[in-house]
């Protein structure tokens, strides 16, 4: 069983540019969630996507977007980039309502850890 | 009513001990409540989750105790380990909801001493 991806490990930026993130779900899961997790802090919830549509958002501006694709992998879109957005973006995958009693459980990617210079 | 609260925010432990944690929820609506551990550098690994009409899960060393009435829950970590030094998240969401949205908690940076 393949577990979560992401994609880049790393990444430095500038002020206003934009970025995408990657992610590629466990194998059997077509739900991904987006987190924002700023250093010394509990990750923040961005949006989940289910079937290609976004289905959920937290408290984030629309400059944060995102896409799933037919294989169930997703983009973070980050547009204006500001120096508060330095962050890690975590991904993380669920089986959704096919997961029956376990469509609750989130497995999370390593991250991806962006920098807003 | 969206937060999650937890405490302490760092804890040392000697090796043996036991660790807790805690966590209070005001949110009624919340229905299940996992626990993360956080590795420097990695991302959160799911260790162990409760749902509210049981008032205690064990698997392995680990173990959730939850009070529904008070609205707390924690998380023991039995005869703890150098390994067990991490950073320990507590989350809640709302089990019928669709949406996978986990609202976390602080997080609590643990060291256990050899």
């Amino acid at each position: 069983e393949t577990g979560v991806t992401q994609s880049p490990t790393h990444l430095i930026k500038t002020r206003g540019q934009q970025v995408t993130l990657r992610c590629s779900s466990q194998s059997g899961h077509n739900t991904v969630s987006w987190y924002q997790q700023a250093l010394g802090q509990g990750p923040q919830f961005i949006f989940q996507y289910y079937r290609e549509e976004e289905n959920g958002r937290g408290n984030f501006p629309p400059r944060f977007s995102g896409l799933q694709f037919p294989n169930y992998s997703s983009e973070l879109n980050v547009n204006a980039l500001e120096l508060d957005d330095s962050a890690l973006y975590l991904c993380a995958s669920s089986l959704g309502l096919a997961g029956g009693s376990r469509y609750n459980e989130q497995f999370f990617g390593p991250g991806t850890r962006l920098t807003v210079l | 009513q969206q937060q999650v609260k937890q405490s302490p925010q760092s804890l040392i432990v000697q090796k043996g001990g036991i660790s807790i944690i805690n966590c209070a929820y005001e949110n009624t609506a919340f229905d299940y409540f996992p626990w993360y551990q956080q590795f420097p550098g990695k991302g959160p690994a799911l260790l162990i989750a409760i749902r509210p009409d049981v008032s205690e899960k064990k698997e392995g060393r680990f173990t959730i105790s939850f009070n529904k009435s008070a609205k707390q829950f924690s998380l023991h970590i039995m005869d703890s380990q150098p390994g067990d030094s991490a950073t320990y998240f507590c989350a809640a969401k709302r089990g019928s909801s669709n949406t996978g949205k986990l609202i976390f908690g602080q997080g609590t940076t643990l060291q256990v001493k050899p």
